[in-house]
C-alpha cells in the first residue's frame, strides 16, 4: 500500500464544476507537494507546502486552489476548469530538510478529465 | 537552470537482456539531489534511488545498478537480465536547492518475453 494516499483515483468534471482532489500521508513528513502531469510528458511541479504554509506556487492560474488544513493533509480545489487541464494531479510529501534519505513519496494520483 | 535529459524515449528489448537507461543533467549548484522513478501503468511514482552530489560511489540494489559519473554529469541505470515486470517508464531526476524535483521526459521500457 502507498503511503500517500490520493481521492478519488478518477474524477470526470465540466467545466462549471467545483471539486476538490484530497491527499493525505502519515509519515510525519512535513513538506507536501502537488505536481501535475500530461499524458507521455514528466510530472511538472504546482505547489510546495512547508510547515502547512504555502512556500511555493508555480505560477499556477488561480483556478487551482491549493489548501493545507493540517500537517498530514493537503486538498487541491478545482473550480472553472478548462479541457487542457485534464491529467493526472499527482500529491507527494518529504522530510523537510535533507537528508531526505527517501526522497519523496508519491501517491497513485488523480486521473483528473475536464469536459 | 536545472535540466535533466533523458535521450530515449522509448527502449523495447527480451527478456533477460541487460539495458541502460541514460540520465545527463545540468545544474550550477554544487549541492544537489539526483533521483530515479519507475511509473508503472498505475500512475504511482515509485521511488528506486536518491544520490546526493558528494556521493559518487555506484550502487548495486538486486538487479538494478546505478553510475553516477559527475565528471560528465551523468547518472545511468542498468537493469541486468530485465523481467517483463521491469516495464515502465523510468524518470531521472534532479533536485538543486528548492523543494523541487526538476524530472527529465522519461524512458518508456518495453520488457518482451
Amino acid at each position: 500500500d502507498t503511503e500517500v494516499t490520493q481521492t478519488p483515483k478518477h474524477l470526470v468534471m465540466g467545466m462549471t464544476n467545483k471539486k476538490s482532489l484530497k491527499c493525505e500521508q502519515h509519515m510525519g513528513h512535513r513538506a507536501m507537494y502537488w505536481y501535475k502531469q500530461k499524458a507521455k510528458k514528466p510530472p511538472e511541479l504546482m505547489f510546495v507546502y512547508s510547515y502547512e504554509k504555502l512556500s511555493i506556487n508555480e505560477s499556477v492560474p488561480s483556478r487551482f486552489s491549493p489548501e493545507c488544513p493540517n500537517s498530514s493533509l493537503l486538498n487541491l480545489h478545482l473550480h472553472a476548469l478548462q479541457p487542457e487541464d485534464s491529467a493526472l494531479y499527482l500529491c507527494a510529501s518529504s522530510q523537510d530538510i535533507p537528508p531526505r534519505t527517501r526522497g519523496y513519496t508519491f501517491g497513485s494520483g488523480t486521473r483528473l478529465t475536464v469536459v | 537552470a536545472q535540466k535533466v535529459t533523458q535521450a530515449q524515449t522509448e527502449i523495447s528489448v527480451v527478456e533477460k537482456e541487460d539495458v541502460t537507461l541514460d540520465c545527463v543533467y545540468e545544474t550550477r549548484d554544487t549541492t544537489y539531489y539526483l533521483f530515479w522513478y519507475k511509473q508503472p501503468p498505475s500512475g504511482e511514482l515509485v521511488f528506486l534511488i536518491r544520490r546526493n552530489s558528494f556521493d559518487e560511489q555506484n550502487e548495486i540494489s538486486g538487479r538494478y545498478s546505478w553510475n553516477f559519473q559527475k565528471s560528465t554529469s551523468s547518472f545511468n541505470f542498468t537493469i541486468t537480465a530485465s523481467q517483463v515486470v521491469d516495464s515502465a517508464v523510468y524518470f531521472c531526476a534532479l533536485e538543486a536547492g528548492a523543494q523541487k524535483l526538476v524530472f527529465g521526459q522519461g524512458t518508456r521500457l518495453t520488457i518482451n518475453p
